[in-house]
């Protein structure tokens, strides 16, 4: 089974601070996504990586960013973490081709003070 | 314009009826693809079922099938014989371009919560 880990269920920070959110897959996927889901708004795509150091933006990268230096590690950077940024974010990965389903982590639920 | 949209945000089934929820989609792209997930209340998305838009049949996995209406652009999801462990969101996602399109990228729709009844 695939696997993706996310490395926190729950994280509190405060408004300012630069906060890390890491994602690891075990399936050698080439694709790789971060999310973020608000209630009404299903989930909404921030980043995704096709490949190690490649990144596109998703529809809402503003306030974020990514790095891919790993294959196996997709990592979500909030470079100064603002109340509106809380939320719950989801991790993905699939392989490449069109009928793959993506394969989610567990979720970090965010909350910024 | 929303690409994808499901218009029910909740609704109530009995145990063992079959329920359908709403999935409507929007592109101009000949070659996509429609994803259904489900999400419990532990938060875990789930991958149901998915149909391209080229196969010619409708989906079917155990008791999830898809009522594919190409024209009507919409993609709804049966679930026969309802379980307690139904009781979910689920969510209708759209990959649009080619199968070999870079990324996989999937858009959203903002789900619908299902409960059910014993």
């Amino acid at each position: 089974d695939v696997k993706v880990t996310q490395s926190s269920r729950y994280l509190v920070k405060r408004t300012g601070e630069k906060v890390f959110l890491e994602c690891v897959q075990d399936m050698d996927h080439e694709n790789m996504f971060w999310y973020r889901q608000d209630p009404g708004l299903g989930l909404r795509l921030i980043y995704f990586s096709y490949d190690v150091k490649m990144k596109e933006k998703g529809d809402i990268p503003e306030g974020y960013s990514v790095s891919r230096e790993k294959k196996e590690r997709f990592s979500l950077i909030l470079e100064s973490a603002s109340t509106n940024q809380t939320s719950m974010y989801l991790c993905a990965s699939s392989m490449t081709g069109g009928n793959q389903p993506q394969h989610f982590g567990d979720g970090t639920r965010l909350s910024i003070l | 314009a929303q690409k994808i949209t499901q218009t029910q945000p909740g609704m109530f089934v009995q145990e063992k009826e079959a329920v359908t929820l709403d999935c409507t989609y929007d592109t101009s792209d000949p070659s996509y693809g429609l994803f259904w997930y489900k999400q419990p209340s532990s938060g875990e998305m789930i991958f149901l079922i998915y149909q391209g838009s080229y196969d010619q049949q409708n989906a079917t996995e155990g008791r999830y099938s898809l009522n594919f209406q190409k024209a009507r652009k919409s993609a709804n999801l049966v679930i026969s014989a309802s379980q307690l462990g139904d009781s979910a969101m689920y969510f209708c996602a759209m990959r649009e371009g080619g199968i070999k399109a870079a990324g996989n990228k999937l858009t959203f729709g903002g789900g619908t919560r299902v409960l059910v009844k014993p």
